[in-house]
Parts: structure tokens; sequence; C-alpha cells
């Protein structure tokens, strides 16, 4: 089945410790997301990922990190200087191609994240 | 600058009456339009999508969107509620691949039975 997988579906840490969060996708798309949802705050853009080698900055990137070394993977870090990283976080990938371009996103489970 | 505006962020509706969740957008160009469904811990699942072809569109599960370039809306409407449509609903904008894509806040939708 295609389709994108994010792992572990919860996952607790100790405040002062980095985490990786895990987000795979066999949909061949060139582009990944990384958000964060808080309630009543809707989806936040962490970083984005265009290309392989490539991602950029999106409104709340202090205290993450990513890194895209394959297409079909875009792992997550969540670093020891995110001063509230206790949330919901989802990973999204779509296609760049078509006439006119849509941008409709695939979204994975999601991975929700308590820090102790 | 792109911006999209949920107006509710909570709708309660009676199981079998009409569902509708309001969405306002703005945009500099013409925008791609989206609306997605999330149940509780779960992903977002795209309903329906306006990307300038008919300005009526047809979702999953008997959604769907108009939109009204005049007003600036696109509203989501199904005629009759049923109680696996309770879930938050957001609204989406996007101008092109180059430009970020804005969501909405959200509006969470009760069934009453």
């Amino acid at each position: 089945d295609g389709g994108i997988t994010q792992s572990p579906k919860y996952l607790f840490r100790k405040e002062g410790q980095n985490v990786t969060l895990s987000c795979e996708q066999n949909l061949n798309h060139d582009a990944m997301y990384w958000y964060r949802q808080d309630p009543g705050q809707g989806l936040r853009l962490i970083y984005y990922s265009q290309i392989v080698n490539d991602f950029q900055k999106g409104d709340i990137a202090e205290g993450y990190s990513v890194s895209r070394e394959k297409k079909e993977s875009f792992p997550l870090t969540v670093t020891s200087a995110q001063k509230n990283p206790t949330a919901f976080y989802l990973c999204a990938s779509s296609t760049l191609a078509g006439v006119p371009i849509s941008n409709e996103q695939f979204f994975g489970p999601g991975t929700r994240l308590t820090v102790l | 600058a792109q911006s999209v505006t949920q107006l509710d962020s909570h709708v309660s509706v009676s199981e079998g009456t009409p569902v509708l969740l309001r969405c306002n957008y703005s945009s500099s160009y013409s925008p791609s339009l989206f609306w997605y469904v999330q149940h509780p811990n779960k992903g977002l699942q795209l309903l329906l999508k306006y990307t300038s072809a008919a300005t009526l569109v047809k979702g999953i599960n008997g959604f769907e969107a108009e939109f009204k370039k005049s007003e600036t809306s696109f509203h989501l409407t199904k005629p009759s509620a049923h109680m696996s449509d309770a879930a938050e609903y957001f609204c989406v904008v996007t101008m092109n691949r180059d430009d970020k894509i804005i969501f909405g806040k959200g509006t969470r939708l009760h069934i009453l039975p």
C-alpha cells in the first residue's frame, strides 16, 4: 500500500533529551513537511523540503532540526532547545507536478510527543 | 498575503440535519483551496479541493464546497449529518508550489443524537 508512515505513535521523553521522529513515504513525492498541532491552534509548519538534501524553515523551526538524505525519508529531531515540545506532530508529503499545482498533501497518522 | 479564517471553532448539529462549516480566505492571486478532516489522534484526510475548475466541488462522504470569489469564501456543506462526521475540519489555502500552505485553525464538528 502507498502512504506515509510515522513512528512511533506515542513517544515520551525526559526534559533535556533530544528525540527523533520518523517519517517515511512510498508515494514518490518530492515535497515533505513537518507540522506541529496544539489544541485550538491548527497546524503550524516546522520545516519543509522540496528536494533531497535541501530543506527550509517554516514558521516555528526554533528547537527543531531535519534532514533529507533520501527522497522517501524526512526525520525530525526535537532538541532540548525546544522549550515546549509536548504536542502532536504530523508529517505530510505532496507532489510538485501537475498544472495547476494543487499541493494536495497526504498526511501520516502522527506522533504524540510528551515531555515528562 | 494569504490567510484563511474559519469562522467557527465549534459547530454542533443534530444527526440528520445539514452541516455548514464556514471558511473565508484572502489571496492575491487565484488560490487553490482544500478541506481536510481529522478524527481524534489521526492524521488529516483530504475531503475535497478546488483548483480553478468547477466552482462547486464534490468530495468524499457526501461533503461539498462552493468557491465564491466575490465573497472570498469556500464553505463546506453536507445535507444530512451522520454520527461518523464528528471530527475536526481544516480549511487550507495555497497559491502555487513555492508559497506556504496556510491552514485555518480548525472547526470541531459535534453531532448530537
